[in-house]
């Protein structure tokens, strides 16, 4: 079983639309939650981290459930620029950020 | 606004050709990582650094090595480059800390032929 599971799309949503990704992870002892994006031949960059008692970020939010090892983010109102893979990303390590990234799910905000 | 310099962009080496990708950060951050990239597989980490001449092995470390003599510089070595190393290779680095996130380097295409 992998530690970090996505499902790797691709999501094709018209814009305007409300998507919601999950993700799984194997390892109940992990401690910190990310939500990086990654658009198409460019570097990772973060997104938000996502805490216990959820965030949000204008038309993002993170949420996360501890007993059922799982995070979600939700987009809200899509916009063309928001077409990108997005990772979920988990770290054990304790802060060192020695983190496991999923595969990522891509995004692709129709016109 | 924190920068992480990869040395090259693209690069094209053969097979058997000892290779060094470098990467410098300028935000005096104490941990530095090198993963690769591939379709399918996300990423992986390969060498990581939480100090100055100190180095742990990630995930997939059989092929490479690496050298941290300076802070703000980690290097990746492919000892005798192979057609399975060809790959987008990602340097980051980070504070210690729950919630510091990783700056990545723009990445290096590596094709070995």
């Amino acid at each position: 079983r992998k530690e970090v599971e996505q499902d790797p799309g691709p999501f094709n949503v018209p814009e305007g639309a409300t998507v919601a990704f999950n993700c799984t992870y194997s390892n109940s002892a992990s401690q910190s939650f990310f939500w990086y994006r990654q658009d198409c031949r460019k570097e990772p960059k973060l997104l938000m981290s996502v805490y216990s008692s959820g965030n949000e970020d204008g038309r993002f939010t993170a949420q996360l459930n501890r007993a059922s090892q799982y995070i979600s983010l939700l987009i809200r109102d899509s916009k063309l620029s928001d077409s990108a893979t997005y990772l979920c990303v988990v770290d054990d390590s304790g802060g060192y950020q020695k983190v496991t990234f999923g595969i990522g799910t891509k995004l692709q905000v129709i016109p | 606004d924190v920068k992480v310099t990869q040395s090259s962009r693209y690069l094209v080496k053969r097979t058997g050709e000892k290779v060094f990708l470098e990467c410098v950060q300028d935000m005096d951050h104490e941990n530095m990582f090198w993963y690769r990239q591939d379709p399918g597989l996300g990423l992986r980490l390969i060498y990581f650094s939480y100090d100055v001449k100190m180095k742990e092995k990630g995930d997939i470390p059989e092929g490479y090595s690496v050298s941290r003599e300076k802070k703000e510089r980690f290097s990746l070595i492919l000892e005798s480059a192979s057609t399975n190393q060809t790959s987008m290779y990602l340097c980051a680095s980070s504070k210690t800390g729950m919630d510091s996130p990783l700056h990545f380097g723009n990445g290096t295409r590596l094709t070995v032929t």
